[in-house]
C-alpha cells in the first residue's frame, strides 16, 4: 500500500509568492495533520482534520496559512504571501483514530527567498 | 513550554551497545509514542505504550512508561549502524487526544 504522499518535495519560492503544499492520506484513515520542522523550533502541530473537518488549527502561525480537506484523499496547505520565515519542512501525517500511530509522508522542504 | 523533553539531546555509542533515551512530559496523557526520523526524511512510528501500561517490547525496543514520574524511557539493545537516526518521543493527551505533541528529539549516532 502506498503511504501518505507529499508534494512538491522541494519548493523554492520567492518573497511575496503564494504556495500550494498537497497532501494524500493513506487510505481509510480519517485523522491528518500538518506539521512544520524546523531547526530551532522543532516539529510544530499547525491544524489536524479528523473526518475532513478542521478540528485544532491553533498552531496555525497566522492568517497567511490556511489548510483545506475537500475529501478524505486530498489536503493542502496554503501560505499567501510566503515569507522566508516561512523556510521549513512541512509534514503530513494521517492517522486511523483517536489514539494511535500516525503515519507521516517524506514532506516537502520549502524555501522562501 | 515542551510538552515532552528528551534526555540526552545527542548520544553516540559504538555498535553493539545499548542506547537508552528519556522522555519527561508535564501533563497527563492517553498514550505515548516514540518515533524515529532519519536525516531528511520524514517520521516513523516504533511503539506505542498506553497509560495504563509500564513496558512494552517490540523487537530490539523495549519502552518504559511511569506515569507517577511522568517520564518514559526508550532501549535499544545491541545497537547498529543502521540505528542511527533522531529519535522523538511524542504524547496523546486526554484533551484534544488525537493530537500528539512531539519533544525535540535525541540525535543518535552508532560508531561502527
Amino acid at each position: 500500500d502506498a503511504g501518505v504522499i507529499q508534494s512538491p518535495r522541494h519548493e523554492v519560492t520567492e518573497m511575496g509568492q503564494e504556495v500550494t503544499l498537497r497532501c494524500k492520506p493513506i487510505s481509510g484513515h480519517n485523522s491528518l495533520f500538518w506539521y512544520r520542522q524546523t531547526m530551532m523550533r522543532g516539529l510544530e502541530l499547525l491544524i489536524y482534520f479528523n473526518n475532513n473537518v478542521p478540528i485544532d488549527d491553533s498552531g496555525m502561525p497566522e492568517d497567511r496559512f490556511s489548510a483545506k480537506m475537500p475529501n478524505a484523499s486530498f489536503s493542502t496547505l496554503k501560505i499567501q504571501p510566503s515569507e522566508p520565515r516561512d523556510s521549513a519542512v512541512y509534514f503530513c501525517a494521517s492517522s486511523w483514530a483517536h489514539g494511535y500511530e500516525q503515519y507521516f509522508g517524506p514532506g516537502t522542504r520549502l524555501t522562501v527567498t | 513550554s515542551q510538552q515532552g523533553e528528551e534526555d540526552p539531546q545527542a548520544l553516540s555509542i559504538q555498535e553493539g551497545e545499548n542506547a537508552t533515551m528519556n522522555c519527561s512530559y508535564k501533563t497527563s496523557i492517553n498514550n505515548l509514542q516514540w518515533y524515529r526520523q532519519n536525516s531528511g526524511r520524514g517520521l516513523v512510528h516504533l511503539i506505542l505504550i498506553r497509560s495504563n501500561e509500564r513496558e512494552k517490547h517490540s523487537g530490539r525496543l523495549r519502552v518504559t512508561l511511569d506515569t507517577s514520574k511522568k517520564s518514559s524511557s526508550l532501549l535499544i539493545t545491541a545497537s547498529r549502524a543502521a540505528d542511527t537516526a533522531s529519535y522523538f518521543c511524542a504524547t496523546g493527551l486526554i484533551q484534544g487526544a488525537q493530537k500528539l505533541v512531539f519533544g525535540q528529539g535525541t540525535r543518535l549516532t552508532i560508531n561502527p
